[in-house]
């Protein structure tokens, strides 16, 4: 198993500023994700984040806006960059255990941008 | 590319009656299937999987699925529903590809169990 914490757990932000989301597990894992939900909505990955490498993005997404750091093997964060109404969402962090054979998710970071 | 769908977006049932949350699926080659269910102001929790095997698959909470491969669908069920299983599900599906691990979601399902 694995037990993932994120900060904050929710934050008001002003348009115009980022924020950086942090991502922390309790164990080793290779590969991590983010995903973000908007209001009402499912969840869409953004990224996924390799320890020792680039993350890789999805259409739609890109590295200007939401940057991902990886420096070791159980903590990754996002930035969401010059922040807009839009990306009001939740954000979380997930990752996939060797023998897991799922996925676990963080609580989540609640975002809204004013 | 890989898809989910899930038709309703609301199934509303009476406590103690059974239940079914409906997905279809969209993936090249065989795929992996996942139900998770989401509280209020809580992540994902993870319920069931479907990697190979029996078409029946038990999870958490008294869950069960179905996998059926010719209808490419995967609906969540439970015999008999409690007002506490009131929640938003998700399936989700990823291709059995080692290089892509990402889970594509489905639109969610809102499942209000009356008392």
């Amino acid at each position: 198993s694995a037990v993932i914490s994120q900060k904050p757990s929710r934050d008001i932000c002003q348009r115009g500023t980022s924020l950086t989301i942090q991502c922390q597990v309790d164990s080793q894992v290779t590969m991590m994700f983010w995903y973000r939900q908007q209001p009402g909505q499912s969840l869409t990955l953004i990224a996924t984040a390799n320890q020792g490498s680039e993350a890789t993005y999805e259409s739609g997404f890109v590295i200007d806006k939401f940057p991902i750091s990886r420096p070791n093997l159980t903590f990754s964060t996002l930035t969401v960059s010059n922040m807009s109404p839009e990306d009001s969402s939740i954000y979380l962090c997930s990752v996939e255990p060797g023998l897991a054979g799922f996925q676990f998710f963080g609580p989540g970071t609640r975002l809204t941008v004013l | 590319a890989q898809s989910v769908a899930q038709p309703e977006d609301q199934v509303n049932v009476a406590e103690g009656n059974p239940l079914t949350v409906k997905c279809t699926y969209s993936v090249s080659g065989n795929p992996y299937l996942f139900w998770y269910v989401q509280y209020p102001n809580r992540g994902l929790q993870f319920l069931l999987k479907y990697i190979t095997g029996d078409n029946l698959v038990k999870g958490s909470y008294g869950f069960e699925a179905e996998f059926n491969k010719s209808q490419t669908s995967f609906h969540l069920k439970k015999p008999s529903a409690l007002v506490s299983d009131s929640a938003l599900y998700f399936c989700a599906v990823r291709a059995l590809d080692m290089g892509r691990r990402a889970l594509t979601f489905g639109s969610g399902t809102r499942l209000q169990v009356q008392p």
